[in-house]
């Protein structure tokens, strides 16, 4: 069973630039969730999603959003992209919302100049 | 805020030690407690996970131990390798709600 797959894995923006993020669950999982790592702040929760609905959303202001497919793949956006959202983004499936047992992709590294 | 606190921020143990990991969480609605282990480039893996009607979960030579009534969890690694040398995040899910700890930086020195 193929894994869950981001892309791009690598990506370099600049200030005030919007970007697209996108992720393939695997197959069968239907609840994505994404988060935001950087050095020393750990796994920070942006938002997940089930059957194509958000159900839990983290504390990051609106420039971050986020949709489902019907097919559980899923993309997020950030607008007006600021240094500080240089970061790794990771994208986690389960079987279920909030499953313990979540499975992650290599995540992608979105730098910011 | 932050729900699941973790211990230490980094830690450095000779091959052949044990490390240690400790977490402490908020949440009595919390029903799995994982712990995940990341590499250098990777995202991070599911390691082992316990629920709190069990005080202690072993596989190989990664332990968890569980003391429900001051809600704190620990991993242990019994004869660390370099191999092991990673960054590990506690975890607590429950009531439809997972949240991660900080994570642990930990290298074994050979």
């Amino acid at each position: 069973k193929a894994g869950v797959t981001q892309t791009p894995r690598y990506l370099i923006k600049t200030r005030g630039q919007q970007v697209t993020l996108s992720c393939s669950p695997i197959s069968g999982h239907r609840s994505v969730s994404w988060y935001q790592q950087t050095p020393g702040q750990g796994l920070q929760f942006l938002f997940e999603y089930f059957s194509e609905t958000q159900r839990n959303k983290g504390n990051f202001p609106g420039r971050f959003s986020g949709r489902q497919f019907s097919n559980s793949r899923s993309e997020m956006n950030v607008s007006t992209l600021e240094l500080g959202d240089s970061a790794l983004y990771l994208c986690a499936s389960s079987l279920a919302p909030a499953n313990y047992e979540q499975y992650f992709g290599p995540g992608t590294r979105l730098t910011v100049t | 805020q932050q729900q699941v606190k973790q211990s230490p921020q980094s830690l450095i143990v000779q091959k052949g030690g044990i490390s240690i990991i400790n977490c402490a969480y908020e949440n009595t609605a919390f029903d799995y407690f994982p712990w995940y282990q990341q590499f250098p480039g990777k995202g991070p893996a599911l390691l082992i996970a316990i629920r709190p009607d069990v005080s202690e979960k072993k596989e190989g030579r990664f332990t968890i131990s569980f003391n429900k009534s001051a809600k704190q969890f620990s991993l242990h690694i019994m004869d660390s390798q370099p191999g092991d040398s990673a960054t590990y995040f506690c975890a607590a899910s429950g009531n439809n709600d997972m949240r991660f700890g900080a994570g642990t930086r930990l290298t074994v020195k050979p």
